[in-house]
C-alpha cells in the first residue's frame, strides 16, 4: 500500500519565522488533506489539496501529483501554530493513510 | 451542528474487559472511520463504513468490532481489552460527494 513520508520529524522555530513541511509517498497522490493537531489532540481540517496551491491566512498549501509530494508553508508563526502537522492520502476508494507527522514547536 | 461527537472522552479498563465506542455526526455524512493513533504515531485506520449497513476492515481491525447502527452512529467495541489497546481512539466522517474527513475530538483509553 501507499507510504506517507513527512519531514522533518520535528521543528523548534522563533515567533515570526516562516517554515515548510514536506510529505512525499510512495504512489499517487489522491484527495490529499493537511490537518493540525492542536496540543489538545483536537484534528483541525486545513486544506483538502488534490492538486495545485492554496492559501489560508498565514498557511498556503501545494501538491504536485505527478511528482508524489506535497508541503505546506507556515509564514510568521505564532506560539498557537504549535502542535503536530499530518498529511493524508486516499489510499483505495474510501480509506486514508496518514503520514507520522511533524511536531512543531513555535517558540515566544 | 455538533460536528463529530465522541463518548467517552477518557476511560480506564482493566485487561479482559469490554467497552463500547460511541460515535455520532450530524452533517449526514455517508462514510464513518474509526482510528487509533498511538503515541509519536500517525493515525491507523481500524474500520470504516462506507454507507449505512456496510463496514469493512481498515489496517489493524484484529481485537475490535464495529457497528453502522444507522447513518448517524458508528460504534467500535473492545470485546476483551488487551494493554496494546491502549490508545486515542478517533472517529471520523465524510460526505459522499467530498473527500474532507472531519474528526471528533477523541477518546483516551488506558487498558492495565
Amino acid at each position: 500500500g501507499i507510504q506517507v513520508e513527512q519531514s522533518p520529524p520535528d521543528l523548534i522555530l522563533q515567533e515570526g519565522a516562516n517554515s515548510t513541511l514536506r510529505c512525499n509517498f510512495s504512489d499517487s497522490v489522491n484527495n490529499l488533506q493537511w490537518f493540525h493537531q492542536n496540543p489538545w489532540g483536537q484534528l483541525i481540517n486545513l486544506f483538502y489539496i488534490p492538486s495545485g496551491t492554496k492559501q489560508n491566512g498565514r498557511l498556503s498549501a501545494t501538491t504536485v501529483a505527478t511528482e508524489r509530494y506535497s508541503l505546506l508553508y507556515i509564514s510568521s508563526s505564532q506560539t498557537t501554530d504549535s502542535g503536530v502537522y499530518f498529511c493524508a492520502s486516499q489510499g483505495g476508494t474510501y480509506k486514508y493513510i496518514f503520514g507520522t507527522g511533524t511536531r512543531l514547536k513555535v517558540l515566544a | 451542528n455538533a460536528g463529530v461527537t465522541q463518548t467517552p472522552k477518557f476511560q480506564v479498563l482493566k485487561t479482559g474487559q469490554s467497552m463500547t465506542l460511541q460515535c455520532a455526526q450530524d452533517m449526514n455524512h455517508n462514510s464513518m472511520y474509526w482510528y487509533r493513533q498511538d503515541p509519536g504515531m500517525g493515525l491507523r485506520l481500524i474500520y470504516y463504513s462506507a454507507s449505512e449497513g456496510t463496514t469493512d476492515k481498515g489496517e489493524v481491525p484484529n481485537g475490535y468490532n464495529v457497528s453502522r447502527l444507522n447513518k448517524r452512529e458508528f460504534s467500535l467495541r473492545l470485546e476483551s481489552a488487551a494493554p496494546s489497546q491502549t490508545s486515542v481512539y478517533f472517529c471520523a466522517s465524510r460526505s459522499g460527494t467530498a473527500y474532507e474527513q472531519y474528526f471528533g475530538p477523541g477518546t483516551r483509553l488506558t487498558v492495565t
